[in-house]
């Protein structure tokens, strides 16, 4: 079956730095996403990764190694307001492409 | 502002009726897809449509069902509603057929009493 497994809850504290881990096994992998989600609100788009390395964008970095079905989220200079869910999510060529989320990461970010 | 439109906001109902969610893609987008987000789980898959035609289907239950119209708006209808069904829907948007990032809409938010 597919499956992703991401850590349910994190804390970490203002202006620090935090990586939050994904693993991933599924079949037809066409590419990973991270998503950030506040609680009752919609999910906002990220990162992107599809080949192998890191990709940086501001504040936030995002690593895929395929063969290892592993992927992280960096955060960097944490903000109270990135309190939030992070959804790691895989999207699979299954003769139509289909995305499947994780059950998403808590982070909690103190002063 | 992600550009997709989701109505209602809220969605107060029985057990046994049907609604229907209506959603709006950002201009430009071809697909949209579905997803349920019931209490403290993840985003679940249901239906993605692409220009008119269904392209991906997920764990959609039978009672539910949905469609694409030509000016690509999008519903999904949820019949004999159950106590379980009460959930965030959201819809979400994509200019290419599933590749690339989706863009979600604000959610409906159902309650089945």
């Amino acid at each position: 079956g597919q499956n992703i497994d991401q850590p349910t809850e994190m804390t970490a504290t203002e202006g620090a730095i935090v990586q939050i881990n994904c693993t991933y096994q599924t079949s037809g992998f066409n590419g990973l996403f991270w998503y950030q989600q506040h609680a009752g609100e919609a999910p906002t788009f990220l990162s992107y990764n599809v080949l192998d390395g890191l990709e940086e964008k501001g504040r936030f970095s995002s690593f895929l190694s395929r063969s290892k079905g592993y992927s992280y989220l960096l955060l960097k200079e944490l903000q109270m307001k990135d309190s939030a869910s992070y959804l790691c999510a895989v999207t699979l060529n299954t003769g139509g492409f289909k995305t499947i989320f994780g059950a998403g990461t808590r982070l909690f970010v103190k002063a | 502002d992600s550009g997709v439109t989701q109505t209602p906001k809220h969605l107060i109902t029985a057990t046994g009726q049907r609604v229907t969610l209506r959603c709006s893609p950002r201009s430009g987008d071809l697909s949209v897809y579905w997803y349920q987000q019931s209490l403290d789980q993840g985003l679940q898959f249901l239906i993605q449509y692409y220009n008119g035609e269904e392209r991906a289907k997920g764990n959609i239950l039978e009672r539910f069902s949905a469609q694409q119209f030509p000016d690509l708006h999008s519903e999904l209808n949820l019949s004999s509603l159950e106590l379980g069904d009460s959930a965030l829907y959201f819809c979400a948007s994509s200019v290419d057929r599933g590749r690339g990032e989706q863009y979600f809409g604000p959610g409906t938010r159902l309650t089945v009493t």
